[in-house]
């Protein structure tokens, strides 16, 4: 039973550069969420879907940063361009309608 | 503003030595109190999902309890394989949004 698959497990760029981050949920998870994930501040949601349709980005950091969800297996999280302080942990997570959500590995970024 | 604070940061037991972790939480409403176990380079994996006050819930050497302010995760004669991140979240009637602990982190050694 394959769980939410995240690519790539890590990422290594230059400040500037843009960063794609993608996530598959599992299969029949009507949402899927990112987070982000920091010494500093903990776990943070940045924004959710429901049915491919983002309902709450408020924890979006700033226009740098964009999600989309264009069918029921594939959302990415774009970050452009990007900068030091955006180096962390993201994950994705998907669950069915109030059930717990099931989290990814991560990708781990790194922003030099 | 929804809130949670976990206590203590950071842990350390010998094997077989029992504790507990707490988690006080701060919500308009509670749909739900979650805790989850992280292992270092993975997400979180789910445990438990507690929903109101008196709620208890039992897994191997854990147990979780629910008070109308916070949660209490009880380890009972834990074993090496127990040391992890142990992060709570909350979420808020009318919202599918987690709000998230900064953890606890446990070592446990023999």
């Amino acid at each position: 039973d394959a769980g939410v698959i995240q690519s790539p497990r890590h990422e290594v760029t230059e400040m500037g550069q843009e960063v794609t981050l993608r996530c598959k949920p599992i299969s029949g998870h009507d949402y899927l969420f990112w987070y982000r994930q920091t010494m500093m501040r903990g776990l943070e949601l940045l924004i959710y879907f429901n049915n491919n349709v983002p309902i709450d980005d408020s924890g979006m950091p700033e226009d740098r940063f964009s999600a989309k969800m264009p069918n029921a297996s594939f959302s990415t999280l774009k970050i452009q361009p990007s900068e030091p302080r955006d180096s962390a942990v993201y994950f994705c997570a998907s669950s069915l309608p109030n059930q717990p959500q099931h989290f990814g590995d991560g990708t781990r970024l790194s922003i030099l | 503003e929804d809130q949670v604070t976990q206590s203590p940061e950071a842990l350390r037991l010998q094997e077989g030595e029992s504790s507990s972790l707490n988690c006080s939480y701060t919500v308009s409403g509670l749909r739900g109190l979650f805790w989850y176990r992280q292992d270092p380079g993975k997400g979180p994996e789910f445990l438990f999902t507690l929903y109101s006050a008196g709620e208890e819930k039992e897994k191997e050497r854990l147990k979780a309890t629910l008070t109308k302010k916070e949660s209490f995760l009880h380890i009972t004669a834990p074993k090496p394989e127990d040391s992890a991140t142990y992060l709570c979240a909350v979420q808020a009637l009318r919202t599918d949004k987690l709000i998230f602990g900064t953890g606890t982190r446990l070592q446990v050694f023999p």
